[in-house]
């Protein structure tokens, strides 16, 4: 079976200080990976998309980057984190768009705070 | 990709059915229609996707006419614990890219 798996739970940074969230994919091959962002209170924003290794779609300007490195693994980057950036970050998992199935699976998410 | 427009928030009370609807009048014709459950703290939880008529599981129903420009999900019999955000999301079949909006709050009371 397919697992998700994000780290950490919580997370609490300075401000000026670098980011990287870690997010692996199991049990599937080539799998669609994408990073949101959700503010308390409000909806997901989706901030990057990926296909494939080395394949990232960024979807808004922002402080922050992806990587993929792996088929199955997923990084969100910061150099310097603002306050802004504080928020709940989920990384999801689908199946390859060809397959027509829209169902997507989320990881347990970060709650990252930027003092 | 097709904007979807539901209500921001709703009530219903324990063992009553909850219709929420979602408009998209401009969806394409390889779009298909997804429905998603998020619950504080938590990533969003797939219910049901359709593309036309009725589709129906064990959780949801979901009703969509045939000009597809809006879709209706329907929860027989809530409880307490269906108190979530639910999401429409219109997605570009072969594609996958999932935009979501911000969802309708339903509360369900006892």
């Amino acid at each position: 079976s397919q697992t998700i798996h994000q780290w950490p739970a919580t997370l609490v940074q300075p401000v000026g200080s670098p980011l990287s969230l870690e997010c692996t994919v199991e049990g599937t091959s080539n799998p669609n990976l994408y990073w949101y962002r959700q503010a308390a209170g409000r909806g997901l924003q989706l901030l990057f998309y990926s296909v494939g290794i080395g394949q990232i779609s960024s979807e808004v300007p922002q402080n922050l980057s992806a990587s993929r490195p792996q088929d199955r693994q997923f990084i969100l980057s910061s150099k310097k984190l603002l306050l802004s950036d504080s928020g709940f970050y989920l990384c999801a998992w689908s199946a390859p768009g060809h397959t027509m199935n829209t169902e997507a699976f989320f990881g347990q998410g970060t709650r990252l705070t930027v003092v | 990709l097709a904007k979807t427009t539901q209500p921001i928030s709703m009530d219903s009370y324990e063992g009553q059915e909850v219709n929420i609807t979602c408009s998209h009048n401009n969806i394409a014709t390889n779009d298909y229609i997804t429905w998603y459950q998020q619950f504080p703290s938590q990533g969003p939880r797939f219910i049901i996707q359709g593309y036309k008529t009725k589709v129906t599981n064990e959780v949801a129903s979901l009703f969509i006419p045939a000009d597809r420009k809006s879709s209706t999900l329907s929860l027989p019999r809530v409880s307490l614990s269906d108190t979530a955000v639910y999401y429409c999301l219109v997605v570009s079949g072969g594609y996958n890219k999932l935009i979501f909006g911000a969802g309708t709050r339903l509360a369900v009371h006892p």
